[in-house]
């Protein structure tokens, strides 16, 4: 397990379309978060699981965002019909308990 | 509300000189401030970080530098090299919360010619 893996890397879809992430993480690691990067921007939270709790969503996760732990193991995001302002980079992260991500390479999301 | 506020937004220097990041905060509750560095096409890599208790830490080229009272931190890469060529974060974290959630800045794009 050499770092925390994410699936698609790029991902292009028309408005209207719903997509689907994964985020395969450190196994060892409890905590998983997930971020989102537009460009020119630092990453902005988004949510994070405990296990398989998911224990906090930002008010950037609109009703049409999702994610899931099931099993306190890989983890998914989905966004519900997408627009365009969705586009941006999904960041997913691990890491034991206490401070010291990880993170993955990311999902580049374009909206067209 | 930007809680961490980083400058400049972007940076040149020269090899072997030293590039100096700055960011400053808002919030009183966060007690942990990390470095990351994140290369095109590829997530944020966890550099160097620094809590409150101390004014500076150092590994190898990088060295943090805090001022508690001024709610201010800064990155200092001695010797730069071309390859330290990247966009680096600074952030910040309520360590006593029990989430760790980071609050990131903007972003500094360094550039190192050679």
């Amino acid at each position: 397990d050499t770092g925390v893996s994410q699936n698609p890397r790029h991902k292009i879809t028309k408005r209207g379309q719903n997509v689907t992430f994964r985020c395969d993480p450190i196994s060892e690691h409890n905590r998983l978060y997930w971020y989102r990067q537009t460009l020119g921007q630092g990453p902005e939270f988004l949510t994070y699981f405990q296990n398989e709790a998911q224990l906090e969503k930002s008010r950037l996760l609109s009703d049409r965002f999702s994610a899931e732990r099931p099993k306190g193991s890989f983890s998914t995001l989905e966004i519900q019909r997408t627009e365009q302002g969705d586009s941006a980079m999904y960041l997913c992260a691990s890491s034991p308990a206490g401070v010291g991500y990880t993170f993955g390479s990311g999902t580049r999301l374009t909206v067209v | 509300q930007q809680q961490v506020k980083q400058s400049p937004q972007s940076l040149i220097v020269q090899k072997g000189g030293i590039s100096i990041i700055n960011c400053a905060y808002e919030n009183t509750a966060f007690d942990y401030f990390p470095w990351y560095q994140q290369f095109p096409g590829k997530g944020p890599a966890l550099l160097i970080a620094i809590r409150p208790d101390v004014s500076e830490k150092k590994e190898g080229r990088f060295t943090i530098s805090f001022n508690k009272s001024a709610k201010q931190f800064s990155l200092h890469i001695m010797d730069s090299q071309p390859g330290d060529s990247a966009t680096y974060f600074c952030a910040a974290s309520f360590d006593g919360g029990s989430n760790y959630k980071l609050t990131f800045g903007k972003g500094t794009l360094l550039t190192v010619n050679p």
